[in-house]
């Protein structure tokens, strides 16, 4: 079955324009977690998703936020864009209860000028 | 507030020798430890993980094990081979909470 669709893979943006980014989880899953990845800092969580609710949110302004549709897409977007927004930003769909795992898509690597 | 802590963050290793790669962690609730590994432009990919309950799990090349008194963990890859150069990340929850990740460290296998 198909993995973790992320859009777009790569986007150049400039200081203060904003982004959106989608992601579609697995089929069936209904959570969606975003995470950021820069260099030395890890995976910073931004927020879950469960069923068009958010449930969880991490430590970042409220420059970022997110959504989840009924079909349990989901996009998140960044408004005036910084420097320091440049990252690889991943989506991960549900989470599996035998192993712990979330299941990641191939990110979105956005650079801003 | 660093939950989780990779202290390394590079480690080389010479193809067919042993790879350790080693975790701490501060919050004692945690009930699942998982190792990702990442390639560049590419999205993490589980490798194995843990429950608390127990102290090792073995997964082909892959085992991890479990110190609890010590809050520490470390996965061993057995026997390296070029392919396993990547980021490694460990990762931990508690019940159905976000995954929180350390900081990665960067294993590079020399032929």
């Amino acid at each position: 079955k198909a993995g973790v669709t992320q859009t777009p893979r790569y986007l150049i943006k400039t200081r203060g324009q904003q982004v959106t980014l989608s992601c579609s989880p697995i089929s069936g899953h209904r959570s969606v977690s975003w995470y950021q990845q820069t260099p030395g800092q890890g995976l910073q969580f931004l927020f879950e998703y469960f069923s068009e609710t958010q449930r969880n949110k991490g430590n970042f302004p409220g420059r970022f936020s997110g959504r989840q549709f009924s079909n349990s897409r989901s996009e998140m977007n960044v408004s005036t864009l910084e420097l320091g927004d440049s990252a690889l930003y991943l989506c991960a769909s549900s989470w599996d209860r035998n192993t712990g795992e979330l299941f990641f898509g191939e990110g979105s690597r956005l650079t801003v000028l | 507030d660093q939950q989780v802590k990779q202290n390394s963050p590079s480690l080389s290793v010479q193809e067919g020798r042993i790879s350790i790669l080693n975790c701490d962690y501060t919050n004692s609730m945690f009930d699942y430890f998982l190792w990702y590994k990442k390639y560049p432009a590419e999205g993490p990919t589980f490798l194995i993980s843990i429950s608390s309950i127990k102290d090792k799990n073995e997964d082909g090349r892959f085992t991890v094990f479990l110190n609890k008194s010590a809050k520490h963990l470390s996965l061993h890859i057995v026997p390296s081979q070029p392919g396993d150069s990547a980021v490694y990340f460990c990762a931990a929850r508690k019940g159905a909470q976000k995954l929180v990740f350390g900081q990665g460290t960067r294993l590079t296998i020399n032929p």
